[in-house]
């Protein structure tokens, strides 16, 4: 079973739009993590959120964190075509185990 | 410098099989993770090693899953008795850092059971 669950499903934008993923998880997490996913490159760390923080930024990319909600987004700013991919969220919750949702996948047309 | 390598990158295995699946992570990383993906899913944990000691094999769906790395490097994974519901990609990761941080992935090894 899968801790997170990313929400949508699918996403089809334009290219030069943003991109806006969310993920909801089920208990404390020590930290969550993005990735991203597509057949050329396999799975891709993109960045790291630990618990005790609210946002943070890596290039395009804008995360935040909610604990109380238990939930998180990631913002894909100014969108190109080579974004295309899925996108998922991933859990750490203070053990070993990283639990990942089903992933958002991203489609962005040129 | 390399990245985490796996082999075979594709295995064809009729039901009843034993198969072995190899995973070459980044040298010196302490993490080592296998993740099971099935079609249009994400990653689903098996088992962590921090350095040659299995932690936690806590996502082992039976025990006809074994996983091994004896001397804290190569990993290798084992499915005895292969069935259909086994075929999935199989993911390993690995980390510089103890425990669920940043994992760098393999390409994977995808699993048909016929």
């Amino acid at each position: 079973s899968q801790q997170g669950e990313e929400d949508p499903q699918a996403l089809s934008i334009q290219e030069g739009e943003n991109a806006t993923m969310n993920c909801s998880y089920k208990t404390s997490i020590n930290n969550l993590q993005w990735y991203r996913q597509n057949s050329g490159r396999g799975l891709v760390h993109l960045i790291l959120i630990r618990s005790n923080e609210r946002e943070k930024h890596s290039g395009r990319l804008r995360v935040t964190l909610d604990t109380s909600k238990k939930s998180s987004s990631l913002l894909i700013t100014a969108s190109r075509a080579a974004d295309t991919a899925s996108y998922f969220c991933a859990a750490a919750a203070g053990g070993f185990k990283t639990i990942f949702g089903a992933g958002t996948r991203l489609f962005v047309k040129a | 410098g390399a990245g985490v390598s796996q082999s075979p990158r594709y295995k064809v295995a009729k039901r009843g099989q034993d198969v072995a699946l190899r995973c070459d992570p980044i040298s010196g990383h302490v993490s080592l993770f296998w993740y099971q993906q099935a079609l249009g899913q994400g990653p689903e944990f098996l088992t962590y090693f921090q350095n040659e000691a299995q932690l936690d094999k806590s996502g082992l769906p039976s025990d006809r899953f074994f996983a091994e790395r004896p001397e804290g490097s190569v990993s290798t994974l084992k499915i005895q008795r292969t069935q259909q519901e086994d075929s999935a990609v199989y993911l390993c990761a690995s980390g510089i850092r103890r425990g669920g941080y940043e994992q760098y992935f393999g390409p994977g090894t995808r699993l048909t059971v016929t």
